[in-house]
């Protein structure tokens, strides 16, 4: 069974343009999440989709961040305009949705390092 | 919202030690996750727990629901072990919310 996985694992940019990230989830896990780790802090939730429903969307930082995730399948996550300080680690994870409402095993991809010049 | 708090951040020890990393949350939770990553490598989730103790391999980890705490311990240390680890907990939502993540304790095992 293939993992999760991203895609760039790097990638550099300039303030001011575009970048989308990319995560492949898992076969048949319909729970996926974005996270972020910023140098030097924790790892932070953005969001979470339950197929291709924005289950909680809570932890985006602006309304420069979107999130897609059609057909339930893989997602994307652009950031439009990029800002310095959205340089970090995204991490996608994915997991079972669970029918008795209880935790799954969140599996993590590796990561895109984004930089913002 | 839940706070997570981990101890040691850091910690540095001679192969074959007994290791503990202690994990406290503010908020109850439907579960607690263990994540390893090494450097430069993914995070592997290594337990997730809600009641009790679980065991794998030289791993044993622990939680304290009343105390709102948790514990990591690896017997017999060596430095393959060496590596960030993070303590991580679901809310009591549902389930499947998002992770809330501590600052992560950076393990490093000497030959």
């Amino acid at each position: 069974e293939a993992g999760v996985t991203q895609f760039p694992s790097h990638s550099v940019i300039e303030k001011g343009q575009t970048v989308t990230l990319r995560c492949d989830p898992i076969s048949g896990h319909d729970n996926l999440y974005w996270y972020r780790r910023v140098m030097g802090k924790e790892i932070k939730f953005l969001l979470h989709f339950v197929k291709e429903s924005k289950q909680d969307e809570s932890g985006m930082p602006n309304n420069r961040f979107l999130a897609e995730r059609t057909g339930g399948t893989y997602s994307t996550l652009k950031v439009q305009p990029a800002e310095l300080e959205d340089s970090g680690v995204y991490f996608c994870a994915s997991s079972r949705l669970s029918k008795r409402l209880v935790a799954e095993t969140q599996y993590f991809g590796p990561g895109t390092r984004l930089l913002v010049l | 919202k839940n706070e997570v708090e981990q101890s040691p951040q850091n910690l540095t020890a001679q192969e074959g030690e007994f290791i503990t990393i202690n994990c406290s949350y503010s908020v109850g939770i439907s579960a607690l996750h263990w994540l390893q990553q090494h450097p430069g490598g993914g995070i592997v989730s290594l337990f997730m727990l809600s009641s009790g103790k679980k065991k794998h391999g030289r791993l044993i980890a622990t939680i304290n629901i009343q105390e709102k705490h948790s514990s990591l311990h690896i017997t017999a240390s060596h430095p393959r072990d060496s590596a960030v680890y993070i303590c991580a907990v679901s809310g009591s939502g549902g389930g499947a919310d998002g992770l809330t993540f501590g600052k992560g304790t950076h393990l490093i095992i000497q030959p």
